[in-house]
This record gives structure tokens, sequence and C-alpha cells, in this order.
């Protein structure tokens, strides 16, 4: 079955700079990867998501990268803001329910 | 339009108890999941069914029985609850595999 890799598992970052989550997956028939952000205690919230066919999203201060070749994807928070503070997840997801894997997640901060 | 609505929200078992968690969809969704989340890890799918009357295993099913007999509700039972089973748990609905999962507000459950 699918298993999916996340990195770093921790991520401090100033205030306005950049962050980076990298993900990895197994299943080179996964065509989905949403990325999820879950704040202290609340549910987690889709923030972003990419399929297959395309190699980049953006929205706004956030970005998703795809490479299928290499089965990696990546979230990117430009100009960071303190509201940005939570645990991001990704996870990739084939056509049948049991192959939407999530990763371990990322606990981002942003420090004032 | 409430989405994914679970209840309760908090419960307290005793070894060897048993108990449901009822999630409720008012989106018309096909699909219907639900996790658990423990400390420090990320969303473990336990069963997840793809449309009234059926359901199926996930990553970590056991200890655990579903059932969808309405296609807005999907039913987590717990028929002799283990301090293992100690977890916040997360129901979700989506329309399809490759589409947004939509999380309800979670279950947290203490079996001592």
């Amino acid at each position: 079955g699918e298993n999916v890799e996340q990195h770093p598992s921790t991520l401090s970052v100033q205030e306005g700079d950049s962050a980076v989550i990298k993900c990895t997956y197994s299943d080179s028939a996964s065509n989905y990867f949403p990325w999820y952000k879950q704040e202290l205690g609340k549910r987690p919230q889709l923030i972003i998501d990419i399929r297959s066919n395309v190699g980049e999203k953006k929205d706004q201060r956030i970005a998703v990268t795809l490479n299928k070749t290499a089965k990696h994807f990546s979230l990117h928070i430009t100009e960071t803001q303190p509201e940005d503070s939570a645990v991001y997840f990704c996870a990739a997801s084939g056509n049948y329910g049991q192959n939407f894997v999530f990763g371990p997640g990322t606990r981002l901060s942003v420090l004032p | 339009n409430a989405g994914v609505t679970q209840t309760p929200k908090f419960r307290v078992l005793k070894t060897g108890q048993s108990m449901t968690l009822l999630c409720a969809q008012d989106m018309n969704h096909e699909y219907m999941y639900w996790y658990r989340q423990d400390p420090g890890m990320g969303l473990r799918l336990i069963h997840y069914s793809v449309g009234e009357g059926t359901t199926a295993k996930g990553e970590v099913p056991d200890g655990y029985n579903v059932s969808r007999l309405k296609k807005q509700n999907f039913l987590l039972g717990l028929e002799s609850a283990a301090p293992s089973q100690t977890s916040v748990y997360f129901c979700a609905s989506s329309p399809s595999p490759k589409n947004i999962q939509y999380f309800g507000a979670g279950t947290r459950l203490s079996v001592l």
C-alpha cells in the first residue's frame, strides 16, 4: 500500500521568512495530493491540493509543487505570519479510499 | 449547512465498556472515513465507506466496527474498549477519494 513520508517533523521560521515542507510517496498510482492545516485543538482543513497532471499550483502565499518522476511534492509558504503556526499534513490518494494516506505531519512555528 | 457533525465531543470509558461514535454529513457525499489521531502522529485510517451499505477496513481496523445504514451517517463502534484506544477520533466525508475531505470537529476518547 501507499506510504507517505514528510520532512521536517518540526520547523521554526522567523515571521516574514519562507517555509518549505517536503513529502514523498511510494505508490506511483497515486494521483491526488492535498495539504491540510490543523491548528491546535481544531480539525484538519484543506489549504491546497494538486493533481498528477499539474506540476505546480499557487494560491496567494501558498504553493505546491509535484515531481511525479521522483514521487515527491512540496508545500511552500512565503511571507509567513504567526497565524501560519500549525501542524501541516500532506496526503496522497489513488482511486480507492484505502489508498488515501496522510504523512506524519510537520509542526510549523512562526516566530514574531 | 452543518457539514460534518460528530457526537459526542468527549467521552471517558472504562476498560471493557462499549460505545458508538456518530458521524453525520449533510453534503450528500458518497465517501466517509473514520480516523484516529494520537499525539505526535498523523491521521490513521480505521475504516471507510464508499456508499450506503458498504464499509471497508483501513490501516488500523482491529477493535473497531462500523456501519453505514444511511448515506448521511457513519457509525464507529468499540465493543470492548482498551486503553490503547485512547485517542482523538475524526470523521470525514468526501464526494470521491480524489477530492477534499471535510472533517468533523473530533471526539476525544479516554479509556481508563
